[in-house]
This record gives C-alpha cells, sequence and structure tokens, in this order.
C-alpha cells in the first residue's frame, strides 16, 4: 500500500531532551515536507526536500533540523525541544512531476507535548 | 508568492442543508488548487484538485468546488450535509513551477465544520 508513515504518533517529553520523529514514504517521492499544525494556524511549512542531500527552510524553520539521506527518509530532529514547539506535525511527500499537480500525500500525524 | 484565504473559521449547519465552504486564494500564475479534509483525530485527505482542466470539479463523498479566476475563488459545496462530514476543511495553493510559480503548497487556516441532528 502506497503510504507515508510517521513514528512515533504520540510523545510526551521534557524541555531540552533531543527527539527524532521519523518520516517514510514507499512511493518513490522526490519531494518531501514537514509541516506544524497549531489551532487557529493552519498548517505551517517547517522543512523541505527536493531530493537526496537538499533540503531548504520553510516558513517556521526554528529550533528543527532534518536530513535527507535516503530518498525514502526525511526525519525532523528537535535538539532542544521547548514548550511553544508542542504540536501537531505531519510529513508529506510529492512526485516532481507535471502531471502530479503538486500534489502531497500526508501521514497520519504526530502530536507532540514538550512540558 | 501564493497565499489562501478561507473565511470562516467555523461553519454550523443541519443535516441535509447545503455546505458552503469559501476559500480565496492569491497566485501570480495560474494555480493548482486543493481541498483536503481532516477528520477528528486523523491525518489530511485529498478530496478534490483543481488543476487547470474543467473549472468544476467533482470530489469524492459528494463534495465539488468551482474555480472562478474572475474572483480568485475556489469555494467548496455539497448538496446536502450528513453528520459524517463533521470535519476541518483546509483549502491549499500550489503552482506551476514551469510557469516560474513555486511548487510549495500554501494552506488556509482551516474551517471547522459542525453538523447538526
Amino acid at each position: 500500500e502506497a503510504q507515508v508513515t510517521q513514528n512515533p504518533r504520540y510523545l510526551i517529553t521534557v524541555t531540552g531532551k533531543k527527539l527524532t520523529v521519523t518520516c517514510s514514504q514507499n512511493m518513490n517521492h522526490e519531494y518531501m515536507s514537514w509541516y506544524r499544525q497549531d489551532p487557529g494556524l493552519g498548517l505551517r511549512q517547517i522543512y523541505y526536500s527536493m531530493n537526496v542531500e537538499v533540503t531548504d527552510k520553510g516558513d517556521v524553520p526554528e529550533g528543527y533540523k532534518v536530513s535527507r539521506k535516503e530518498k525514502r527518509n526525511f526525519p525532523l530532529i528537535l535538539e532542544s525541544p521547548s514548550p511553544n514547539q508542542t504540536s501537531l506535525y505531519f510529513c508529506a511527500s510529492s512526485p516532481l512531476a507535471r502531471w502530479a499537480y503538486n500534489e502531497q500525500f500526508f501521514g497520519p500525524g504526530t502530536r507532540l507535548t514538550v512540558l | 508568492a501564493q497565499s489562501v484565504t478561507q473565511l470562516g473559521s467555523h461553519v454550523s449547519v443541519s443535516e441535509g442543508a447545503l455546505v458552503l465552504l469559501r476559500c480565496n486564494y492569491s497566485s501570480s500564475v495560474p494555480p493548482y488548487l486543493f481541498w483536503y479534509v481532516q477528520y477528528p483525530n486523523q491525518g489530511l485527505q485529498l478530496l478534490l484538485k483543481y488543476t487547470s482542466a474543467a473549472t468544476l470539479v467533482k470530489g469524492i463523498n459528494g463534495f465539488e468546488a468551482e474555480f472562478k479566476k474572475s474572483e480568485t475563488s475556489f469555494h467548496l459545496t455539497k448538496p446536502s450535509a450528513h453528520m459524517r462530514d463533521a470535519a476541518e476543511y483546509f483549502c491549499a495553493v500550489s503552482e506551476e513551477p514551469s510557469q516560474g510559480g513555486s511548487e510549495k503548497l500554501v494552506f488556509g487556516k482551516g474551517t471547522k465544520l459542525t453538523v447538526n441532528p
């Protein structure tokens, strides 16, 4: 089944404790992206990647890191989480092809709470 | 840069009534437009998309949207609401990179739809 998977789905942690949220897609998509969703703010892009070893900042990159060592994986790293990073996080992927019209496929989300 | 405005953060309708969720966009090149739905405690699912073919786009679950260039709008409608339509709906815009646009997907802030029995 074609899908985007994220782990963990739920995470409660404390301020300053490094964490990684994994994202993997099995559709051979070039484009991958991380979003955070907060009430009343919609989805805001954190980082994105056009292909392996190519990453760039989105609208709210502060406090986050990413890497793209393999095409299928795009982990999100919080080196020193703070309470304002409590949010619902989504990973998404898309084929960079004209026929795809930039449609993105989303993972199930990771609910992160930072105490 | 492209942008999206969704009018009304909350919309409430009665079961069987018309659903109308409003979306206006801004784009420097012909856009691609999407509606996504998020059911409680779930991820985002594509409802429908406009890609410059037909201006009236039909999606899943009886939803449709009409692209109106003169009004820069892409409103989502459904003739008769069901209880299962209660969810949050997001409008999003992207652009054709070969025309100088950005492939980035920009979302509106969402509209939460409540369906009353």
